[in-house]
This record gives structure tokens, sequence and C-alpha cells, in this order.
């Protein structure tokens, strides 16, 4: 079964830097696109950036380039998304799912998302 | 960037009726149109790919539409489990992929 497992709520204050993670089985990691969108409270989906496991090609949206880091971890199947200095506005859900007709296309398994919270 | 305009904001069925969803896009995403369902607390699930295409699992009472700008999510027989938010997804013109805002589907 493929699956996208993400790490655990985040409560952070403003100025720290935080990495969350996305965790993939069921298949081969590196063969596949794995995207990241944000969910602000009450709001709709956002795409954020897209990485290829297996040489790191990565592209951000417009919106989020600068803003964020997108990286992997193909020896632990692993995708990240990071962030220098969080700000309040960073506060959100975030989802990594996989894209598997990459680098831009539907996005067939999600994982169960990471809130991140930002507040002093 | 790639506007998506989805309506209705809201749409109440009763059990047993059709849903049509309707998707708008601010230039041709040709059928590179994607669309989720979202239930509250839940991660999105995708449900039709490439305008028309089922994805694995998804009911066949779910079907897809359209081309170009304008697509249409129908929900034929509706049931109580298909509550929720229904998202559509442009894929044609990126970065970045750009989503509709969502149409909230109740049922009565």
């Amino acid at each position: 079964e493929v699956q996208l497992v993400q790490s655990g709520t985040e409560m952070k204050k403003p100025g720290e830097s935080l990495k969350i993670s996305c965790k993939a089985s069921g298949y081969s990691f590196a063969d596949y696109w794995i995207a990241w969108v944000r969910q602000m409270p009450g709001k709709g989906l956002e795409w954020v950036g897209i990485i290829y496991p297996d040489d790191s090609d990565t592209r951000y949206s417009p919106a989020f380039q600068g803003q964020v880091t997108i990286s992997a971890d193909k020896s632990i199947s692993t995708a990240f998304l990071q962030w220098r200095r969080l700000k309040a506005s960073d506060s959100a859900m975030y989802y990594c799912a996989r894209d598997p007709h990459g680098p831009a296309a539907f996005l067939d398994t999600w994982g169960q998302g990471t809130l991140v919270t930002v507040s002093s | 960037e790639t506007v998506m305009t989805q309506s209705p904001a809201t749409l109440s069925v009763s059990p047993g009726e059709r849903a049509n969803l309707s998707c708008r896009a601010s230039q041709s995403v040709s059928d590179h149109l994607a669309w989720y369902q979202q239930k509250p607390g839940q991660a999105p699930r995708l449900l039709i790919r490439r305008a028309s295409a089922r994805a694995t699992g998804v009911p066949a009472r779910f079907s897809g539409s359209g081309s170009g700008t304008e697509f249409t999510l129908t929900i034929s027989s509706l049931q109580s489990e298909d509550s929720g938010i229904y998202y559509c997804q442009q894929y044609k013109n990126w970065p970045p992929t750009t989503f509709g805002q969502g149409t909230r589907l109740e049922i009565k």
C-alpha cells in the first residue's frame, strides 16, 4: 500500500526554524515527485512546490520561492519542508502528496497533514 | 497564474439526487484538470484526473467532464458520505498548479 506519513503537530515562535517530514512507503520513493500543499485555517489548497527525490530537482510556486526549502533524502524515503525564520502567517496545515506524472500533475496519494502553529 | 473559479460556493442536495459542481479556468488548461474531495479533519482525496478519468477505487457515481476552460464534476445518486468540500486543480499551466476555492457539498 502506498503511504505517506508526516511528522506531528508543531508549535513554534516567530523567528524560529522548522523542518517537517514526509516518509513514503509502498513504492519506489526516488521515482515519483513529492509535492507540498498548504491549507491555511478554513481556507483552500495552495501548491507550495515539488521535488524529484532521485536527483533533488525542485520547483517552487513563485509565492513560496525563497520562503521555504524543499528537500529529500532517498536513503530514508523522506521528503522535507523547512523554514529558516517562521512567521505567524506560516500557520497552516501542510500536506505532502505524491505526483505520479510530475513535475506538475494531479496528486494521487496524500499524507495526513502536519499542523504548524506559529505564535508568540 | 491560472485562476480557477468554482461554483456554487455551497450546494445542498437531497440523498439520491444529482449534484453538478462547476469549475472554470481563466485560460485553457486542456484536460489537465483534477477533482478532489476533502472531508473535515482529513487530507484531500483524488477523485478524477485528466478531467474525466476516475481514480482507483472511486465509485462510478462520480464523473467528470469538460475541457479547455469549463469543467463539471457530477455526483449521481448522492449518498450521505459524499458531503465535504470539493476542489478542482489545473496542472497545465505551472508553476504553480492552482486549485479552485472549493465547493461545499451538503446532504440534506
